[in-house]
């Protein structure tokens, strides 16, 4: 039972132009969601995190929006630059240490 | 810091035969976690320690999994006999917690594992 979920595997964005990556989540309990960057042959980064009593989270050209009542959060990055290029995970977490990730979604940015 | 240590990064090996792999967490780090990589189903959480305590096991596929954590600096992961269907990247991660949220976690580089 997929509790996080991504369902767009792939995405290609135009360099300069808006990346939008998107992820579901079923169990209500989770409040605080973050998203990682998976680059070929190393393990995940953390990029940008938000907790549930939020809606919008910014840093630089990163902005996750979280849609409480939909179960539904967003990774928007703006400009897309060619470094973006990675896997995309997104992940929640209730009440511990545990986090539960979803399956990833791999953007590639074209020049 | 060198960051979290995996080896090996990557192992071939036929079914039936033993596989650990090891991992050396963040020093100061009272979380390790294990996780495994698969197209289908992502990123799987397998097991976690706290200081060298295992916390929650239940993603452990089957007993043919085993994890151990002999000190803070220091896990390993077993599978023994390995399968073919267990072939995938294994990730292991730390984190200093404690707040109850979902602390960053620093992720190995992974060991990439085939079992033939």
């Amino acid at each position: 039972d997929q509790q996080v979920k991504q369902n767009s595997p792939s995405l290609s964005v135009q360099e300069g132009r808006i990346s939008i990556l998107n992820c579901d989540y079923t169990n209500s309990m989770f409040d605080y969601f973050l998203w990682y960057k998976k680059y070929p042959a190393e393990g995940p980064t953390f990029l940008i995190s938000i907790s549930s009593i939020k809606d919008k989270n910014e840093d630089g050209r990163f902005t996750v929006f979280l849609n409480k009542s939909a179960k539904h959060l967003s990774l928007h990055i703006v400009p897309s630059q060619p470094g973006d290029s990675a896997v995309y995970f997104c992940a929640a977490n209730f009440g511990n240490e545990k986090l539960t990730f979803g399956t990833g979604t791999r953007l590639t940015i074209i020049p | 810091d060198a960051g979290v240590i995996q080896s090996p990064r990557h192992e071939v090996t036929e079914m039936g035969q033993e596989v650990t792999l090891r991992c050396k967490p963040i020093s100061g780090h009272d979380y390790l976690f294990w996780y495994r990589q698969t197209m289908m189903r992502g990123l799987e959480l397998l097991i976690y320690f706290n200081n060298n305590v295992p916390i929650d096991d239940s993603g452990m596929p089957e007993d043919r999994f085993s994890a151990k954590m002999p000190n803070a600096s220091f896990s390993t992961l077993k599978i023994q006999p390995s399968e073919p269907r267990d072939s995938a990247v294994y990730f292991c991660a730390s984190s200093f917690g404690g707040r109850g949220v979902g602390e960053t976690q620093y992720f190995g580089p992974g060991t990439r594992l085939l079992v033939l």
